[in-house]
């Protein structure tokens, strides 16, 4: 188990309005990342972040932003919801600071629902 | 732009037979690869990983690296029904690994009883 929480799981809400998810980890990492996952079109990053106050925009950045306030969380925004932002949304961590090996650990994913 | 190509599936394997998965990328600096699982409703999990040119083992599982061809596989040996699933084949270019990890769309496997 990674010790990487997400929340919310499961949300609904309406075209316009801002949404934020939330990814915990306990496991000190300090690389963290926001993937969205859809049908067709894979596993696309949106935003990661390097350490605390450091992000960067991944492939499919427009219409969202982070914040990493702590290095045990991790935000994505949605300032004003669109039907086109209906995904289920995967954070991850890593590389291990001691090996940097590259790979990647997931939590369990929210859906997103925006109707 | 970087690029992982997978075939989507689905494909079928008879249990107990050699299951063959495939992967090709684009990108010539790409340095580490990646192999997830990742059931229905669930999240990837890590399964393999391979760093250098040829065959890697573990358990049931082996990854093939040819950087040459730019091409990655994963075999599944004695497949059973429990590892239908959808593979990601997943690659790094950079060295540092912040920019995270290019997916391909996925093979959808199955095993047949």
């Amino acid at each position: 188990d990674a010790g990487i929480t997400q929340s919310p799981r499961h949300k609904v809400t309406e075209t316009g309005t801002p949404v934020t998810l939330r990814c915990h980890q306990t496991e000190n990492h300090r690389y963290m990342y926001w993937y969205r996952q859809d049908p067709g079109h894979g596993l696309r990053l949106i935003h990661y972040s390097y350490g605390v106050k450091d992000t960067d925009k991944g492939e499919v950045s427009d219409g969202y932003s982070v914040s990493r306030s702590k290095t045990e969380d991790f935000l994505l925004t949605l300032e004003s919801a669109t039907s086109s932002q209906t995904s289920v949304y995967f954070c991850a961590i890593g590389p291990r600071r001691d090996t940097h090996t590259g790979e990647l650990f997931f939590g369990e994913g929210s859906r997103l629902t925006v109707l | 732009q970087k690029e992982v190509e997978q075939n989507s599936g689905p494909l079928s394997v008879p249990e107990g037979a050699i299951a063959s998965l495939n992967c090709t990328y684009s990108d010539r600096g790409s340095q580490s690869f990646f192999w997830y699982r990742q059931y229905s409703g669930k999240s990837p999990e890590l399964i393999m990983s391979i760093y250098s040119n040829g065959d890697k083992e573990d358990g049931r599982f082996t990854a093939q690296l040819n950087k040459a061809s730019q091409y990655v596989s994963l075999l599944i040996r004695d497949s059973q029904p429990s590892d239908s699933a959808t593979y990601l084949c997943a690659v790094r270019v950079s060295g540092g690994g912040a920019d995270g990890l290019t997916f391909g769309k996925g093979t959808h496997l199955i095993i047949q009883p």
